[in-house]
Order: C-alpha cells, then sequence, then structure tokens
C-alpha cells in the first residue's frame, strides 16, 4: 500500500488567485473526500466523490469544486482565494462501504496573502 | 448534523491505561462511531470504528454504551507516540451503500507523561 499522497506540501497564494490541490488515493479505494483544517480546529467536510461522481458536499461555497479522475486521483480546485481560505487541506480515501475507515494524506497547507 | 463532545485535554502517564471518553447524544441508528488521532504536522489516522458492539484491534478497544449516546475509546497502555488529537466522530450513512462524511468536532488532546 502507498497510502494518500498529496501534492505540493505547501503553498502561497495572492488573493483573488485560483488554486489546483492534488491528491493520489491508496491503491484499490474509489472513494474520496476533501476536508479543510484551520489552526487549531478540527477537520471541515467539503466534499465526497465516488466513482468521479460528487455524492456529498458541505458547507462551502461553489467556487470550492473537486474532480475524480478514473484512476480515482483527485483535484481539489478554489477561485478567488481569500484570506481565509488559509488552511491544510487534507484528502482521504477508502473503500465504499469501508469497515476500515478513511486514509488520510499529510495536507497541503495553503496560505493566502 | 449529529455531533460529539469531547473533553479538551487529558493527562495520562506512560505505560498506564487511557479512557478518552465522547458523548453523541443525538446519534441516529445508522450512525457509526469513528475514532482517529492526529499528530502534529500529519492528517488524522484512523484509530477504530464500531456500531453497537464493543470493538478491539490492535491500536485500541472501543466500548459503547448500550443506548449508544456514548463511547469510550481505551488505549490499554499509554506511549509517549499516542500524545495526539483523538477525535470522536461519527460517520453518517446516506444509505446508498457509499461511505458517509466525517464529522469532526474538537476533539480531544492528550498528553502522555514519562
Amino acid at each position: 500500500e502507498t497510502g494518500v499522497t498529496q501534492s505540493p506540501t505547501h503553498l502561497i497564494k495572492t488573493r483573488g488567485q485560483q488554486v489546483t490541490l492534488r491528491c493520489s488515493s491508496q491503491s484499490g479505494h474509489n472513494t474520496v473526500s476533501w476536508y479543510q483544517q484551520a489552526l487549531g480546529q478540527g477537520p471541515q467536510f467539503i466534499f465526497q466523490y465516488y466513482r468521479e461522481e460528487e455524492n456529498g458536499r458541505g458547507n462551502f461555497p461553489p467556487r470550492f469544486s473537486g474532480l475524480q479522475f478514473p484512476n480515482y486521483s483527485s483535484e481539489l480546485n478554489v477561485n478567488a482565494l481569500e484570506l481565509d481560505d488559509s488552511a491544510l487541506y487534507l484528502c482521504a480515501s477508502s473503500l465504499s462501504d469501508s469497515l476500515y475507515g478513511y486514509t488520510f494524506g499529510s495536507g497541503t497547507r495553503l496560505t493566502v496573502v | 448534523d449529529a455531533k460529539t463532545t469531547q473533553p479538551n485535554s487529558m493527562e495520562s502517564n506512560e505505560e498506564e491505561p487511557v479512557h478518552l471518553p465522547c458523548n453523541h447524544s443525538t446519534i441516529s441508528g445508522t450512525d457509526y462511531i469513528h475514532w482517529y488521532r492526529q499528530l502534529p504536522s500529519q492528517g488524522p489516522e484512523y484509530v477504530i470504528h464500531g456500531l453497537t458492539s464493543n470493538v478491539n484491534n490492535r491500536m485500541a478497544s472501543l466500548a459503547i454504551a448500550e443506548d449508544r449516546k456514548s463511547s469510550t475509546l481505551i488505549l490499554h497502555r499509554a506511549t509517549l507516540r499516542d500524545a495526539a488529537v483523538y477525535y470522536c466522530i461519527l460517520r453518517l450513512s446516506d444509505g446508498s451503500g457509499n461511505t458517509g462524511k466525517l464529522i469532526f468536532g474538537q476533539g480531544t488532546t492528550l498528553q502522555v507523561k514519562p
């Protein structure tokens, strides 16, 4: 098992710019979720993809969007970055109906200035 | 969304058992109880989960109250490497057979003293 890998590990963007974060799911996993974790807070669910379709979304505006590819890797796109978007973005993968929970990556630290 | 309540912090001595409590009084019948932990600068790590019965694995044990409104994560012998933020989470089931989203709270910061 290779686990979940995310890239880049750190990123600095300017307010108003767009950003794309990438995630490679653990081998064999067909479900991917994205979470936003502000400093000192628990992760907040952004959305989930299952077999390339979004099948769950948290309380995030439409400028947060995503994709899941046939190989189950995934992207998180954020448009019109705001200062409050500064956070750790976590990707998690699993098998649907998994009895073993989610495998998280180490995250991408995004700083918006 | 169903929520969980945990103490902000707990302390333990190394090699002693640790009982981390969690209240989830609004849990529904299809919600699984998950526990994850997060070390500094890392993503959350799956620890254990259960539905109704107590569960054991190599990392920990999960004791679930009969009414399912509370649960306790048990680390049998705490080590310094167990110092982390522990999250008790209800995994919402969307009924379609797909895994649901995880609703994280603030978690419990566990300190382990040598």
